[in-house]
Parts: structure tokens; sequence; C-alpha cells
């Protein structure tokens, strides 16, 4: 089973600041890397798909990078909107895993 | 617009059976293959399993294999979760979620349906 790990596990932001967060797998996974946004009560929403193609109608402040083993996502200018939990997500092999989750706070 | 609402969950007694459903509507469901994925409480997300199009290819966690059965209905654009010998480790808010194909992304998931195993 591939491992995720996101690092960190919370941060707390102020508006407008840069968000940062990786994700290490355990072997390599190509590109084969998504992230998601969810927030309590709704249904998660894929944000960048394939490490760093953003999904249709996703705000540009989102993007993604890496291949490999270590992936980045970025949120640039941080809004109120944004706070929520990331979760990346590995669909190279069986079993399909997501990483533990990253809880961005709004100062 | 792409919807897929969750129902069927509910509280169950630890060796208990509970089958949960997915109705989809917005896009051509038999086109789509399908998973299932849960979050226990204060958890993160885990993958349960996953249909193709034509319940050809079903794939299952090691954590429910054996005892959930995934199934699909494309004349009824429905996905579903039969769950037998249900533990107290299976309570989490269950998701369906879309996939064009394996190594894509869940591109749309339902809003969830709880379920909770306890005495």
């Amino acid at each position: 089973e591939i491992v995720l790990t996101q690092s960190p596990d919370f941060q707390s932001v102020t508006p407008k600041e840069k968000v940062t967060i990786t994700c290490r797998a355990s072997q390599s996974i190509g590109n084969n890397l998504h992230w998601y946004q969810h927030k309590p009560d709704q249904s998660p929403k894929l944000l960048i798909k394939f490490a760093s193609q953003s999904f249709s109608g996703v705000p540009s402040r989102f993007s993604g990078s890496g291949s490999g083993t270590d992936f980045t996502l970025t949120i640039n200018s941080l809004e109120a909107e944004d706070a929520a939990t990331y979760y990346c997500h590995q669909s190279s092999s069986l079993p399909w895993t997501f990483g533990q989750g990253t809880k961005v706070e709004i100062k | 617009e792409v919807q897929l609402v969750e129902s069927g969950g509910g509280l169950v007694q630890p060796g208990g059976s509970l089958r949960l459903s997915c109705a989809a509507s917005g896009f051509i469901f038999s086109s789509y293959n399908m998973n299932w994925v849960r979050q226990a409480p204060g958890k993160g997300l885990e993958w349960v399993s996953y249909i193709d199009t034509r319940s050809a290819t079903i794939h299952y966690a090691d954590s429910v294999k054996g005892r959930f059965t995934i199934a699909r209905d494309n004349a009824k654009n429905s996905l579903y979760l039969q769950m037998n010998s249900l533990r107290a480790e299976d309570t989490a808010v269950y998701y369906c979620a879309r996939v064009v194909l394996p190594l894509f992304p869940f591109d749309y998931w339902g809003q969830g349906t709880l379920v909770t195993v306890s005495s």
C-alpha cells in the first residue's frame, strides 16, 4: 500500500497569505496525485488533478506541482472561504489512498 | 449539473447489515466508473470500493473485503453498497464518488450518508 504523508497537519493563516501543503508518497507514483478540498458537512471537491492540472471551475489561486514522490499544493492569497481540510490522493495503484489531511484555519 | 445523492445510512448494531444507495443524475451514469469512500469521525478519507461501468471489474479495500458488496443498476442510475457483519470501526460518513477511469481522480462526490455501528 502506498502511504501518503502530508505536512503540516494544521496551519493557521491570515487572509491574503500564501499557503503551501506538501504530500510525500512512500514510493514513486508518477503524476497520479490529486488534491481535494473538504469542508464540514459538504462533499469533497476536486481542486487539482494529475499533480498540476486545475479542475474545471477551481479558482486560479490554487495550484499544484511535483512528480514521483514529492508534491505541493499552493494557495496564493488565501481567502476566508478557503478554510477547509485538504487531502492528497494517489490513483497510481490499489488500494487508492489519501493523505491524512491538512486543516487550514483562517486567523 | 452532476448530482450524487446517498441514502440508507443509520444506526445498526454490531454484526448487523445495511444497504447504502447513491442516486446519480446530470450525467450518463452508465459511462462512469464509481467508488465508495468513507470518513470515520475525526479521521481522514478512506477508499472502500470500486466498480466499473459494466460491473465487470470490482475492487475492495482489505478492511471490508468479504463483508461489503458493491453493485450498480445502470437502468436506475444507482450505485449500492451492501454492508454485512458491521463493526464499530465501520462507523463513518460514506460518500459515493465518480471516476472516469481507474487512474483518474474522483471528480464528483455526493454529500455522504452517516452509518453508525453501535449497541
